[in-house]
């Protein structure tokens, strides 16, 4: 059973492009979650999705940020217009009920420059 | 709003020493979780906590759970080498909140 993907590892963006972030849940788990790590910090929430639903977004940034989990296919977290306050780790887990144990993908780290 | 809250923030430990990382957090939860963070990697779980009293070991690591007092302790025996980290406590509630994380560094 594979564990949760994410792509791409690292990505680097200039200030102004859009970052995608996938995110592939664990067999079996419809339960997406997504925290951003700032350096030296500990892991934000940001979005917590089911297939085709937000259910909660309060950690999301009211602009430039948006989450989706359709019914086929990976999660993807967009940020628009990086600036380089976006440069963190990008964290997504899942779960197989709702705040259930949650399994950690490896991250993305963004760069923004 | 849930905050938690780990000290210390940074430890330094000579090999086959012991210490114990605090964990405190500010409403009752039903779980907690400890995660061992090595650097740019992600998130190992190392122990879930789901009750009162709860006691987990594996090996040179036992996580202890006191929710009268919101409370929970990594204690860390005869530390070595490989143990050096950050680890991050985590309170379910309506989301996953960590604290700030303890960044070990065991010296020999």
């Amino acid at each position: 059973n594979a564990g949760v993907m994410q792509n791409p590892r690292h990505l680097v963006r200039r200030r102004g492009q859009e970052a995608r972030l996938r995110c592939s849940p664990m067999k079996g788990h419809s339960h997406v979650y997504w925290y951003r790590q700032l350096p030296e910090e500990g892991l934000k929430f940001m979005v917590y999705l089911q297939k085709e639903n937000i259910i909660d977004e309060s950690g999301m940034p009211k602009e430039r940020f948006s989450a989706e989990f359709p019914k086929e296919g990976p999660s993807i977290l967009r940020i628009q217009q990086v600036v380089r306050g976006d440069s963190a780790a990008y964290f997504c887990a899942s779960s197989p009920l709702v705040w259930d144990e949650q399994y950690f993908g490896p991250g993305t780290r963004l760069t923004v420059t | 709003e849930l905050k938690v809250e780990q000290n210390p923030l940074f430890l330094s430990m000579q090999e086959g020493k012991n210490y114990t990382i605090y964990c405190n957090y500010s409403t009752t939860s039903d779980r907690l979780y400890w995660y061992r963070q090595d650097p740019g990697k992600s998130l190992e779980s190392l122990f879930v906590l789901l009750s009162n009293g709860a006691v987990k070991q594996e090996g040179r690591l036992m996580a202890s759970l006191d929710t009268k007092a919101r409370l929970s302790t990594l204690h860390i025996t005869a530390a070595v080498h490989d143990l050096s980290a950050t680890y991050f406590c985590a309170v379910s509630g309506s989301r996953l909140t960590f604290g700030e994380g303890t960044q070990l560094t065991v010296n020999p």
